[in-house]
């Protein structure tokens, strides 16, 4: 079956713009989950939704936002980019019914953002 | 809070030879816990978790990890390691509706 796709693969914006990722989840996984990947600081959450609802959201400031749509796709939005940005943003997802924390998660390959 | 270290940057190891790449985690309640590989230029790939039960827990391309509760650990391993294997692997707790990671330990296999 299809993985997880992510989509753009890599992105170079400039400080100051804003860029919009997606995420389209394994067919029949309602949970998806955002991290954020860089050398200094590692894999850090970002926020998790599971049927449209955020259930838990990664300590990022307000201009790190997401949204997911009724078919499980989700997005993720980073407005007023600032150089720290610069990252690999991965989303996983699953089937989220497990306890919570149990849940075997599927990543996608990932987006790559450079802000110059 | 919950939390899970990896001790080692990198672990060097020659083809044949057993691997063991180390985590401990800090997590109060029953842990969950995770092993995540991450190939180049790939997402992280799934081998392994420790939700309740067996403590040495079977997991993909004949990796195991042994859950050890009174020194909080959750060791890697696998007996015979293979060039292939040389990645980015990742120990991983389990919270609410996320996964906390350790910092990565680079394995890295010699033929």
């Amino acid at each position: 079956k299809a993985g997880v796709t992510q989509t753009p693969r890599y992105l170079i914006k400039t400080r100051g713009q804003q860029v919009t990722l997606s995420c389209s989840p394994i067919s029949g996984h309602r949970s998806v989950s955002w991290y954020q990947q860089t050398p200094g600081q590692g894999l850090q959450f970002l926020f998790e939704y599971f049927s449209e609802t955020q259930r838990n959201k990664g300590n990022f400031p307000g201009r790190f936002s997401g949204r997911q749509f009724s078919n499980s796709r989700s997005e993720m939005n980073v407005s007023t980019l600032e150089l720290g940005d610069s990252a690999l943003y991965l989303c996983a997802s699953s089937f989220g019914t497990e306890v919570s924390g149990a849940n075997v998660l599927t990543f996608g390959a990932g987006s790559r953002l450079t802000v110059l | 809070a919950q939390s899970v270290a990896q001790p080692e940057d990198q672990v060097n190891v020659a083809e044949g030879n057993p691997l063991t790449v180390k985590c401990t985690y800090s997590v109060s309640g029953n842990p969950y816990l995770f092993w995540y590989v991450q190939y180049p230029n790939r997402g992280l790939q799934f081998l392994l978790k420790y939700i309740t039960g067996d403590n040495l827990v079977k997991g993909s391309y004949g990796f195991e990890a042994e859950f050890n509760k009174s020194q909080t650990s959750f060791h890697l391993k696998k007996p015979s390691a293979l060039v292939s294997d040389s990645a980015l692997y990742f120990c991983a707790s389990g919270g609410f509706q996320k996964l906390v990671f350790g910092t990565g330990t680079r394995l890295l296999v010699s033929p």
